[in-house]
């Protein structure tokens, strides 16, 4: 099976400053990677799919870029809304979807 | 747009079969993957098992001795049973939709499950 390992477990940032979380594949999966933000209390919401295409709504300052087995989501300009949980996902042949672990993005 | 709203008891007993439905309003019912997703405390997000509206299913193998999921077309519905549960299935539980992306573009708000007796 195919793992995804997200870096760093935490981050703390303040607002302003720039963002950038890691999520490496055990082998290579192409471009098929989307990112998640997560809200406590809240559904997770879309952010990027086929490893650098924003969803409909997201923002211009998250953007993301990677293939085969390194992928990167950078957030420009943190804004407060902007400290959540972010998870990566694959879609593989099997299983067919898998999430990474998580980074949690703190207020420093 | 495409709203999603689950429901189901929100308290099982240990050993029990775990029962949540997924109602979907708007369209895309016919060509879309139907997920379920849950979120334990302290751990991360877990894809349980998608289901299409032919019936098509497929799961998490971790999952995949205990779960069925189901999908009521007339009702545009999905359904997921998740048999002898333990502690180690409460958690919250969304239902998801992939319209084919690869990723979950809509989720339900989520519905948290608890097992204890």
């Amino acid at each position: 099976d195919i793992v995804l390992t997200q870096s760093p477990a935490t981050l703390s940032l303040s607002p302003g400053e720039r963002a950038t979380l890691s999520c490496r594949a055990s082998q290579t999966i192409g471009n098929s990677l989307a990112w998640y933000q997560h809200q406590p209390g809240q559904a997770p919401r879309l952010l990027i799919y086929d490893a650098s295409i924003r969803a409909t709504g997201t923002p211009a300052r998250f953007s993301a870029s990677g293939s085969g087995t390194d992928f990167t989501l950078t957030i420009s300009s943190l804004d407060p809304e902007d400290f959540a949980v972010y998870y990566c996902q694959l879609r593989s042949t099997w299983p067919p979807y898998r999430f990474g672990q998580g980074t949690k993005l703190d207020i420093k | 747009q495409v709203l999603l709203q689950e429901s189901g008891p929100g308290l099982v007993k240990p050993s029990e079969t775990l029962s949540l439905t997924c109602s979907v309003s708007g369209d895309s019912f016919t060509s879309s993957y139907w997920n379920w997703i849950r979120l334990a405390p302290g751990r991360g997000l877990e894809w349980i098992g998608y289901i299409f509206y032919t019936g098509d299913t497929d799961y998490n193998p971790s999952l995949e001795s205990r779960v069925t999921l189901s999908v009521d077309t007339s009702k545009h519905q999905f359904s997921l049973k998740l048999r002898s549960v333990t502690a180690a299935d409460t958690a919250v539980y969304f239902c998801a939709r992939d319209r084919a992306l690869g990723a979950f573009d809509s989720w339900g708000q989520g519905t948290l499950v608890t097992v204890s007796s």
